[in-house]
């Protein structure tokens, strides 16, 4: 079975500061890593994902996020943030299974602010 | 490439009605996925098909949940006797492999 843990249920950060979502994943098998994002009153968006290879993967809007196996991590960074990146993002976990069904986490509320 | 649609977007019903979902996939997309996903939470896996192939079913999905995809393109969920607890966020996917397309959601509101 996956699990994904996002400790930070909300994060307020300033207009052009750098942010850093956390995530925490487990599971008894190899898995897929992916961070969503959310707008209100849309769908779920596609941020980036990691498969294999390099840890450290970019993605969308100039977000980043490093794999770290030994830590079970995929943290979310950006290095300066704007107001329109206000939103819900969730991580999530896909068993490399033939389902590749999503786990999600509970999702962190970035609030930017001026 | 119109994305993923899901219809209705909002849907309010009296508790013990049965309510209907539809979800229209990607074109060329074989997978489709339903979650589940409440105030506060991250959506939760229901179900999903591989073309008309319903392959498994979350325990979440309980006796009163029946979805379908007839031919292989749109996908129905249907909910049976809905409870309060029902009320939530029903979200459809599709995909061709693990990058998945998500719709806008029904809104389910049981009063």
């Amino acid at each position: 079975a996956q699990s994904v843990t996002q400790l930070d249920s909300q994060v307020p950060v300033f207009e052009e500061a750098p942010v850093e979502l956390r995530c925490n994943y487990s599971s008894s098998v190899s898995v897929y890593l992916f961070w969503y994002v959310q707008y209100p009153n849309q769908g779920l968006q596609l941020l980036l994902k990691y498969l294999s290879g390099s840890t450290l993967v970019k993605g969308i809007n100039g977000f980043e996020a490093e794999f770290n196996k030994s830590q079970t991590s995929f943290h979310l960074r950006k290095p300066s943030v704007h107001i329109s990146d206000t939103a819900e993002y969730f991580c999530a976990v896909s068993p490399q299974d033939s389902s590749y069904k999503l786990i999600f986490g509970s999702g962190t509320r970035l609030l930017v602010r001026p | 490439d119109t994305g993923v649609s899901q219809d209705p977007r909002h849907k309010i019903t009296k508790r013990g009605q049965n309510v209907t979902f539809r979800c229209d996939p990607i074109s060329e997309h074989n997978r489709l996925y339903w979650y589940r996903q409440t105030l506060g939470q991250g959506p939760e896996f229901l179900t999903y098909f591989q073309n008309e192939a319903q392959l498994e079913k979350s325990r979440l999905l309980s006796d009163r949940f029946s979805a379908e995809r007839p031919k292989g393109s749109f996908s129905t969920l249907e909910i049976q006797r809905t409870e309060q607890g029902d009320s939530a966020m029903y979200l459809c996917a599709s995909s061709i492999n693990y990058e998945q397309y998500f719709g806008p959601g029904t809104r389910l509101t049981v009063t």
